[in-house]
């Protein structure tokens, strides 16, 4: 119940497409969704969080949609860039109290082709 | 402002040894947690550190042991070593423990048990 199942496991995508990600969860008192970013021989990187109280959030060319009844929520990169080229990661939380916990996704390794 | 610095950046131990991993958190923070990154089982979490005192803690056995210092800064131990402790050990810091703290992860430690 604490897992969090990330798909695809490897994606590619032509410059200027648009990359999604999907993620689901079991666990309903998660209540903190953040995607990160992972460039090779660096550490993750926050990229966009969502609270379930809200559908969607917007970022500049990275979106996060949440479906609360589906239990789901997935990373939309428009206008994928060769510089998007990385592995992302889904977390989840349950917030209150449990700061530094996250439970991670697997990863997808995304390759944006020029 | 400095990031999170995680020291050693790549070790090599063989099974049985124990080794001592350390993190600085980026100044002002308080909280610390260490995940251990995997090709097969992803990002885990180890524990997280306020305070001094270990605020929470995952499913690892008891010969992965941290602390935390006054000024913050922690350590982790690896005690009697096995090669499937081989993996990136990746320290990030937080403020406090407020609700959806942002994590700042460092680059981590390789480590790789012969």
């Amino acid at each position: 119940q604490q897992q969090v199942k990330q798909s695809p496991q490897s994606l590619i995508v032509q410059k200027g497409g648009i990359s999604i990600i999907n993620c689901a969860y079991e666990n309903t008192a998660f209540d903190y969704f953040p995607w990160y970013q992972q460039f090779p021989g660096k550490g993750p990187a926050l990229l966009i969080a969502i609270r379930p109280d809200v559908s969607e959030k917007k970022e500049g060319r990275f979106t996060i949609s949440f479906n609360k009844s589906a239990k789901q929520f997935s990373l939309h990169i428009m206008d994928s860039q060769p510089g998007d080229s990385a592995t992302y990661f889904c977390a989840a939380s349950v917030s209150s109290g449990n700061t530094g916990k996250l439970i991670f996704g697997q990863g997808t390794t995304l390759q944006v082709k020029p | 402002k400095a990031g999170v610095t995680q020291t050693p950046r790549y070790l090599i131990k063989t099974r049985g040894q124990q080794v001592t991993l350390s993190c600085s958190p980026i100044s002002g923070h308080r909280s610390v947690s260490w995940y251990q990154q995997t090709p097969g089982q992803g990002l885990q979490f180890l524990f997280e550190y306020f305070s001094e005192t270990q605020r929470n803690k995952g499913n690892f056995p008891g010969r992965f042991s941290g602390r935390q210092f006054s000024n913050s800064r922690s350590e982790m131990n690896v005690s009697t070593l096995e090669l499937g402790d081989s993996a990136l050990y990746l320290c990030a810091s937080s403020w406090n423990r407020a609700l959806n703290e942002k994590l700042f992860f460092g680059s981590g430690t390789q480590l790789s048990v012969l």
